[in-house]
């Protein structure tokens, strides 16, 4: 069974400064990776998603995302952190062969803060 | 275009009273799907539907029930509310599954429910 794991419940960074948070997953064969954020009294958005292709996939609001398949790593970065940023991001898995839509995991979110 | 509406935004509930969370979408999406999300949890699956007339149990179904008479809505029934119910529930949906490559979910802003 495929599973995702946050290992920081919570993420600080000063305004400007580069931010990064992690993701790593298990699944068998190839996984879909999901990032997914929740600004506060909101549901879920949709940032970016890596199927197949370039390591390094860009999203929404100048995120992006480097998939490591050696260290089933999916980590969520941006340059230069904006006040705006600061929300609970998630990350989710899912495998290729179990596209139902049952098989979509989610980790526990990783708050971020970006401190002015 | 207002894409997946929740209500209500807030409920309080006495143990063992039953509520109806509504949930429409007007993208015409083939799938929904009920989230909980409780701090440090993540979101947990509690039922999904394919389409109109199918619905299935996701990862924590028990003391929900669902419907899906019309594409457009898929509400959640709490038949005995219980503390462990407690919850902020979301609403998503999304054209193909979720899991899928071109499939994002779209997300309700919740309900945040109370057992007392």
């Amino acid at each position: 069974a495929q599973s995702v794991a946050q290992p920081e419940d919570q993420v600080n960074v000063a305004e400007g400064n580069p931010l990064t948070v992690k993701c790593t997953y298990s699944v068998s064969g190839n996984p879909y990776l999901f990032w997914y954020v929740q600004y506060p009294n909101r549901g879920l958005q949709f940032l970016l998603k890596y199927i197949t292709g370039d390591n390094l996939v860009k999203g929404s609001y100048g995120f992006e995302a480097e998939f490591n398949k050696s260290q089933t790593s999916f980590h969520l970065k941006k340059p230069s952190a904006l006040v705006s940023d600061s929300a609970l991001y998630f990350c989710a898995v899912s495998a290729p062969h179990q596209t139902g839509a049952n098989n979509l995991f989610f980790g526990t979110g990783t708050r971020l803060t970006v401190i002015p | 275009n207002a894409g997946v509406t929740q209500t209500p935004k807030f409920r309080i509930l006495k143990i063992g009273q039953s509520m109806t969370l509504q949930c429409t979408q007007d993208m015409n999406h083939n799938y929904m799907y009920w989230y909980r999300q409780d701090p440090g949890m993540g979101l947990k699956l509690i039922y999904y539907s394919v389409g109109a007339g199918i619905t299935d149990k996701g990862e924590v179904p028990n003391g929900y029930n669902v419907s899906r008479s019309t594409t457009e809505d898929f509400p959640l029934r709490l038949e005995l509310a219980a503390p462990s119910q407690t919850s902020v529930y979301f609403c998503a949906s999304s054209y193909n599954p979720g899991t899928s490559y071109n499939s994002p979910l779209h997300f309700g802003n919740g309900t945040r429910l109370t057992v007392t």
